[in-house]
């Protein structure tokens, strides 16, 4: 597609529950990153894909939060058993190659309820 | 670890004026590279302008300027001729050649008024 496309774009769900994000980058694009952005906060860096190397997990807050990113493209960040404090938007971003001078474009971002 | 201020958490500038959104950051790296993201409610982040650290002359896009000060460690935005369009959420970002992924500052909300 021509920009970052993320679904659901909100989604409400009770706490406890397992959540699914779906991010489809930029054709092409080899990196892919997702963000977390609270209630008037800036965004904070959760993971990171890289073509076929190792995801960079050290921004995942806990083992209740897990991605992947399947045949290099499309990626899924799952939130399990979600709390209150998970509420926030989630942004998925790609770049052409992860150089750290490339243009990064960000999707719309999921916006996460949790009730 | 690298970390990014902006200390304004909202300004206000009248349409056709000139305003200035401040940001400093800090890191051990000569190597790296700053952005300014603009952030209107559609949520969507658009990249306003980037500058590269190993580069003296400020980046500049029509209306949108840096002042870029590599030994203060500070990374300013001007915004010329303001519009209503720009009233917007902005966020100033770092990233350096070892870690791919950007820190981001707090923000600073941008209203324009008529």
């Amino acid at each position: 597609g021509a920009g970052v496309s993320q679904s659901p774009s909100n989604k409400v769900t009770e706490k406890g529950k397992d959540v699914e994000l779906r991010c489809d980058p930029i054709s092409g694009h080899t990196a892919l990153y997702w963000y977390r952005q609270s209630l008037g906060q800036g965004l904070e860096f959760l993971i990171y894909f890289q073509g076929n190397s190792a995801p960079d997990k050290s921004g995942l807050p806990s083992d209740r939060f897990s991605a992947e990113r399947t045949g290099g493209s499309v990626s899924t960040l799952t939130i399990q058993r979600t709390q209150q404090e998970d509420s926030a938007v989630y942004l998925c971003a790609s770049s052409l190659d992860g150089a750290a001078g490339n243009t990064i474009y960000f999707g719309e971002g999921s916006w996460l309820t949790v009730v | 670890a690298q970390t990014v201020t902006q200390s304004q958490p909202e300004m206000s500038v009248q349409e056709a004026e000139t305003v200035t959104l401040s940001c400093t950051y800090d890191t051990s790296e000569s190597d790296y590279y700053l952005f300014w993201y603009k952030q209107p409610p559609s949520r969507q982040m658009i990249l306003v302008i980037r500058q590269e650290a190993y580069k003296q002359q400020n980046a500049t896009e029509n209306r949108f300027s840096v002042n870029f000060q590599k030994a203060a460690k500070s990374f300013s935005l001007k915004i010329s001729d303001s519009q209503l369009g720009d009233a917007a959420m902005y966020f100033c970002a770092y990233t350096d050649t070892g870690r791919r992924a950007l820190t981001f500052g707090s923000g600073t909300r941008l209203q324009v008024q008529p």
